[in-house]
């Protein structure tokens, strides 16, 4: 199994507090993802990063930000969570295009 | 953007069948994978495949891109086999957009 750990697992949160999910790899991959699942949805991109530093929007970004100040963490903010964001959150790292990717064992967020 | 197409939406098999999952993809890919979440959550990478046909035991995967899907084979369903499959895709870049998946329930 990749090395991959999300932390928390398990968070329940008020609307309007800012939260954060860290993943933490030890594959040295170059390249971090950032995943929300939810129903009818599948699998959605929020943001991802290339390198340290080096960091792009997917399909959902509005209301997250990410940074990534080193090659083994990628942090995801939610700097003002709202109930829409109550969702399974998954990492996944990887080798850039041409290459399979994997995925952490998932932070679900709560927003009550 | 890519849209991803997967069918059926739910399968119910019992153990010892075989089945075949679809992925509909509506433009040119060059980055196919296809991935298993388990009913506790984990998703598992079961192949990259962009063109071609691959196995891995029980497994295996077709796809061609020219006509732009790609099959998943399961052969003597087990339990354990039970959970979503989801087809992502993606060209010329390492931004994958996913399928919503097949639900499969395999009973004994």
């Amino acid at each position: 199994d990749a090395g991959i750990t999300q932390s928390p697992r398990h968070k329940v949160t008020e609307t309007g507090t800012p939260v954060t999910l860290r993943c933490h790899q030890t594959e040295n991959h170059r390249y971090m993802y950032w995943y929300r699942q939810d129903p009818g949805h599948g699998l959605r991109l929020i943001h991802y990063s290339y390198g340290v530093k080096d960091t792009d929007k997917g399909e959902v970004s509005d209301g997250y930000s990410v940074s990534r100040s080193k090659t083994e963490d990628f942090l995801l903010t939610l700097e003002s969570a709202t109930s829409s964001q109550t969702s399974v959150y998954f990492c996944a790292i990887g080798q850039g295009a041409g290459n399979t990717i994997y995925f952490g064992e998932g932070s679900w967020l709560t927003v009550v | 953007g890519i849209q991803v197409e997967q069918s059926p939406p739910d399968l119910i098999l019992q153990e010892g069948a075989n089945s075949t999952l679809r992925c509909n993809f509506s433009d040119s890919v060059n980055n196919l994978q296809w991935f298993h979440q388990n009913p506790w959550g984990q998703l598992i990478n079961l192949f990259y495949i962009p063109s071609g046909t691959k196995q891995n035991g029980r497994l295996s995967a077709t796809t061609v891109a020219t006509e732009r899907y790609s099959l998943l084979y399961i052969s003597s369903s087990q339990t354990t086999d039970s959970g979503v499959y989801f087809c992502a895709v993606g060209y010329n870049t390492d931004k994958l957009i996913f399928g919503t998946g097949t639900r499969l329930q395999v009973f004994p």
